[in-house]
């Protein structure tokens, strides 16, 4: 079946400073794949996707590049800000044609919290 | 526009009793999904209705759980003699369907279930 593991948090960082978030999954065929966030209090958001292998999504500073043959999507950010403390969720989706086309699968999340 | 909407917000019952949680997708999507949000087992997909087709149900993880879609919009997931093991966020997420393409699924609030 298909999978996502993202690396264990908590990250905590000081403004300004460089975010790495990494995601691999195991999944049939060539899924989409994705970033949502979720802020405090607030429910799930698309961060940014890519749909097919070398894409990259990019979204508020934020960038991941879909790698087939490392099968990653890692998330990374250059400079972040206190407003960026989130729980990050690395996910896929089978495209067309695919099962389990149409649903997410979830990595398990990862708290960033981001320190003036 | 208006977004996903669930109800209840937050919902506390005692353990053997029954609960419906709703979800209001967002106007003209074709697609509704519910997922389950809990510590132990993190983002996990429980059901998925498109149009008129026959759900997929893969996720659901015991027959005390249920999911109807009336009339192709409101959805109501049910969960009959509740345990502890229930207590979760249940998430809500509609998205258009478009042959051959992933749309982007838009996520309710969430309904906070706690079983007592």
């Amino acid at each position: 079946g298909n999978s996502v593991t993202q690396m264990e948090g908590p990250v905590t960082l000081s403004e300004e400073a460089f975010l790495t978030i990494n995601c691999t999954y195991t999944a049939t065929g060539y899924p989409s794949l994705f970033w949502y966030v979720q802020y405090p209090g607030e429910g799930l958001q698309l961060l940014l996707k890519a749909t097919k292998a070398d894409d990259k999504g990019s979204n508020k500073g934020f960038e991941a590049t879909y790698r087939k043959e490392t099968t990653s999507f890692h998330l990374e950010k250059g400079s972040v800000q206190v407003s960026d403390s989130a729980v990050y969720f690395c996910a896929l989706s089978e495209n067309a044609g695919g099962t389990s086309y149409g649903k997410l699968t979830f990595g398990q999340g990862t708290i960033l919290t981001v320190h003036p | 526009g208006a977004g996903v909407s669930q109800s209840p917000s937050n919902k506390v019952t005692e353990k053997g009793k029954d609960v419906e949680l709703r979800c209001d997708p967002i106007s003209g999507h074709t697609a509704l999904y519910w997922y389950r949000q809990s510590l132990g087992q993190g983002l996990e997909f429980l059901i998925y209705f498109q149009g008129n087709s026959a759900p997929d149900k893969s996720g659901l993880p015991s027959d005390r759980f249920s999911a109807e879609r009336t009339g192709g919009s409101v959805s109501t997931l049910t969960i009959q003699r509740t345990q502890q093991e229930d207590s979760a966020v249940y998430l809500c997420a509609s998205s258009l369907r478009l042959r051959g393409s992933y749309n982007e699924q838009f996520f309710g609030p969430g309904t906070r279930l706690t079983v007592l």
